[in-house]
Parts: C-alpha cells; structure tokens; sequence
C-alpha cells in the first residue's frame, strides 16, 4: 500500500532563502509525482507534474526532481517570497493520487 | 484556460439529508475524480470515473456515494444520508492523458460540505 510522507512538516524562513521540502513514497511503481500548492481553505494548484521515466522539472523559481529507486522527490524554492506562504503537498500517481500530509511554509518578509 | 468548477462552493445539510455536488470537468479529460479533506488531514481518493463507469473506488466510498456523468458535461458525488463525519472539502479533479501512457489530474476548488 502506497504511502506518502513529507519532511518537515512546517518550515519558517525569512525571504530570499531557497529551500527544499522533501517528499518520500513507499512504493516506486508509480506513474507520476505532482506537487501541489494549497492556501488555507482552498483548492489545489498542481505546480509541477515529473513522469516516472523523468527526472525532474523545472517553473521559475521552481525545482522538482524525482528519485524513484530511492522513493524520494524533492521541491527546490529559489528566492522565496511571503506570497510563496503555503501548504506544499507532494502525491504520488498509481491509479489515484495518494498525498502527503503537506508542508506548510511561512516565508517571512 | 480551461478549469475544472464545482457548485456549490459551500454546502450545510442536516445529518441525514442527501446532497449532491456538481462538477464540470475539463471539456477534453477523459477521466474523473473525487477526493475529499477533512479538515486538518490528508486529501483521500473516493472514486475515479472512466468511460461511464467506476474505475477504482476507495474503502470510503461505500453504499452511501453514487457517481454520476448524467449530460456528457457534468460530473456529480451524490451523498445518500449524510453522516456528521462526511463534513470535509470535496474536490473533483478531471484527468489529462500525457504521452507516454500516464495523465495529469486538475482539480477543482472544492465544495466545503458541512454536515449538521
């Protein structure tokens, strides 16, 4: 059975700092890993989709990088900003998207 | 650019009431789904809809949950009696297949459902 974990669960850093969040799956026979942006309350904005048979993907400040032998993707922030405050949640694509419990990061101005 | 929309935005019902949520999913998508977050947890996978019939359903999605694509346009979850514990965010996500034999789901911004 599919699991999804995300490291740190909360992260708090003044603006400009890059960043990583890290996102850990137990089973590699995915298809895909998408990550998501989530502000309180709302919906789900997919920032980067990486296929299986990729590396990795890249949107502005924006970095993803998928490890499926090892189960591991990483989302890379360059120059963060406050409006960049937000849960990040990571799901892994079988037949269904299988999420983490989210990052939340306050980036402080 | 295209998005999936889902009515209402918010929902309150009475413990034992029916609802039903709406969805229209992206024109050119061939796959559906609903997930749901309750508040502070995870986003759950309910359902999946794939050529007028359920694809993969999840153990919550019991006898309670119907799906239905009754025009070509909409998508709906339909809750038959509703229990305080189905109180969540529903959120529809219509799918997009990518070369290479995988798609890539878009979601909705959800109905909040509270159940009273």
């Amino acid at each position: 059975k599919q699991e999804v974990t995300q490291i740190p669960a909360a992260l708090s850093v003044p603006e400009g700092e890059n960043l990583v969040l890290n996102c850990s799956f137990t089973d590699s026979a995915i298809y895909n890993l998408q990550w998501f942006r989530q502000d309180p309350g709302k919906g789900l904005t997919s920032l980067l989709l990486i296929q299986s048979s990729q590396r990795e993907q890249t949107s502005g400040r924006l970095n993803a990088s998928l490890d499926k032998s090892s189960g591991r993707s990483t989302l890379y922030i360059a120059a963060s900003q406050p409006g960049d405050s937000a849960t990040y949640l990571c799901a892994a694509l079988s037949y269904k998207l299988i999420f983490g419990s989210g990052t939340r990061l306050l980036v402080r101005p | 650019e295209p998005e999936v929309t889902q009515t209402p935005s918010h929902q309150v019902t009475q413990m034992g009431q029916e609802v039903i949520l709406r969805c229209v999913p992206i024109s050119n998508h061939l796959y559906f789904y609903w997930y749901r977050q309750i508040l502070g947890q995870k986003v759950e996978f309910l359902v999946s809809f794939y050529n007028n019939e359920i694809s993969e359903k999840s153990e919550i999605f019991d006898d309670q949950f119907s799906v239905e694509r009754p025009d070509g346009s909409n998508f709906t979850l339909k809750i038959r009696s509703t229990k305080l514990e189905d109180s969540a965010m529903y959120f529809c996500a219509s799918g997009k297949l990518l070369p290479g034999g995988s798609y890539e789901q878009y979601f909705g911004p959800g109905t909040r459902l509270t159940v009273t």
